[in-house]
């Protein structure tokens, strides 16, 4: 069936490094992703999304390229703060009859180290 | 803030109790959404409503029951949870079904 899944659980990068979280889906028929974060004690915040007819899209310091030819996304955060720890999710509109809705890989903690 | 709006944001209940989670949104969205999170697991969609109608049940237990009075608010009304039920349940609306979700903080709730 559909997944969005994660590459990595969990990633560590130093403060002031960019780092890149990734995220794989399944179904080549999606055309909208989202990149949400999730703080400690708090719902998921979006981020930045893609539509299916682009493959690279900016925003303040990040910055999600979708690769359609290999299912892959990717969330890259710019000049990464110690506010960037957070779990990060991509999500994945899956298209199809009345079930458009959005499903979500299992996250990847980003941990910031001073 | 994201203008959805949960309570309450800790819930510890009995197996024998019967509570409601309530969410609010103001932001004029037509779909609203209940979803489990549980630790290292993705989130999990429990039910969908469009404009006030149901339109998702992913196969929840009927120890969970929805509730959608207008475009503005859903409940998700709780009894007999099994410790199982343990988790943090999250509510959410989008303007149309499949578009970005904007998330309430989450009611933790803890089955005992």
């Amino acid at each position: 069936g559909e997944s969005v899944g994660l590459h990595l659980p969990t990633l560590s990068v130093q403060e002031g490094d960019n780092s890149i979280i990734n995220c794989a889906y399944s179904n080549s028929a999606s055309d909208y992703f989202i990149w949400y974060k999730q703080e400690s004690g708090k719902g998921p915040q979006f981020i930045i999304d893609i539509r299916s007819n682009m493959d690279k899209r900016q925003g303040q310091r990040v910055t999600v390229l979708l690769n359609k030819t290999v299912k892959h996304l990717s969330l890259q955060i710019a000049a990464t703060q110690p506010g960037d720890s957070a779990v990060y999710f991509c999500a994945e509109n899956l298209v199809g009859g009345s079930a458009r809705q959005l499903t979500f890989g299992s996250g990847t903690q980003l941990t910031v180290l001073p | 803030e994201t203008g959805v709006t949960q309570t309450p944001r800790h819930l510890v209940m009995g197996m024998t109790n019967k509570k409601s989670l309530k969410c609010e949104q103001h932001l004029g969205h037509n779909a609203m959404y209940w979803y489990k999170q549980s630790a290292k697991k993705p989130l999990e969609l429990m039910f969908v409503y469009s404009l006030e109608e149901r339109v998702e049940n992913n196969s929840v237990p009927s120890r969970f029951s929805p509730e959608c009075p207008n475009s503005s608010h859903l409940f998700l009304h709780l009894h007999t949870l099994q410790p199982e039920d343990s988790a943090l349940y999250l509510c959410a609306s989008s303007q149309d079904r499949g578009a970005e979700a904007f998330f309430g903080q989450g009611t933790r709730l803890t089955v005992v």
